[in-house]
């Protein structure tokens, strides 16, 4: 079975410029998470849906951030204007609704705003 | 006070050495909780659960000690590809499925 995707895999891009990142949870996952990890801060939870409606965007860390999940299949997590401090890995993972709270995670999106 | 701390090292330990690490949590409500391993540059994978009763998954052991809010993670007979961030994740009370992770411990084991 195919896991969590994420794309692109590696960003760059200048500040300023907005940046779209990609996720497919693995299939028949009713929950998905968008993480940011940062050396300074971890591991940081910015939004969860589950199926598909948002639960809690608190993580979410400016106006500047957004994210949907237009189906099942898909999310975006979209950042409008990037700044430098946005720099991190970002992570999508997905869970079950009814299994256990394992969570499994996408293999991240690197991005750097020079 | 984070919600979820760890120790984050580095240990180094030799091939072979039994390594523990330690985590605390400030939610006595928190319900669930784990151990996840992540690899430089990769993404965070489940190690294993931790029961109140404890539990064991090979060279692996973890226990849960709730009247003293901390987890705790054994490693026995450690081997070169146990090098890696260990993570103590917490599910808080009322938080659903969301995962509260600490900052990691990092564990190089030198052959």
């Amino acid at each position: 079975d195919a896991g969590v995707i994420q794309s692109p895999r590696h960003e760059v891009t200048e500040m300023g410029q907005e940046v779209t990142l990609r996720c497919k949870p693995i299939s028949g996952h009713d929950y998905l998470f968008w993480y940011r990890q940062t050396m300074m801060r971890g591991l940081e939870l910015l939004i969860y849906f589950n199926n598909n409606v948002p639960i809690d965007d608190s993580g979410m860390p400016e106006d500047r951030f957004s994210a949907k999940m237009p189906n099942a299949s898909f999310s975006t997590l979209k950042i409008q204007p990037s700044e430098p401090r946005d720099s991190a890995v970002y992570f999508c993972a997905s869970s079950r609704q009814g299994g256990p709270y394992e969570q499994y995670f996408g293999p991240g999106t690197r991005l750097t705003v020079t | 006070r984070k919600e979820v701390e760890q120790d984050p090292g580095p240990f180094n330990v030799p091939e072979g050495a039994t390594v523990a690490f330690n985590c605390t949590y400030s939610n006595s409500a928190s319900q669930s909780f784990f151990w996840y391993r992540q690899d430089c540059r990769k993404e965070p994978k489940l190690l294993m659960s931790v029961y109140s009763s404890g539990n064991e998954d090979g060279r692996f052991t973890a226990q849960l000690n709730r009247a003293s809010q901390y987890i705790s993670l054994l490693i026995r007979d450690s081997k070169l590809s146990d090098s890696a961030t260990y993570l103590c994740v917490v599910i808080l009370s009322g938080s659903a499925r969301q995962l509260t992770f600490g900052s990691g411990t990092q564990l190089t084991v030198l052959p």
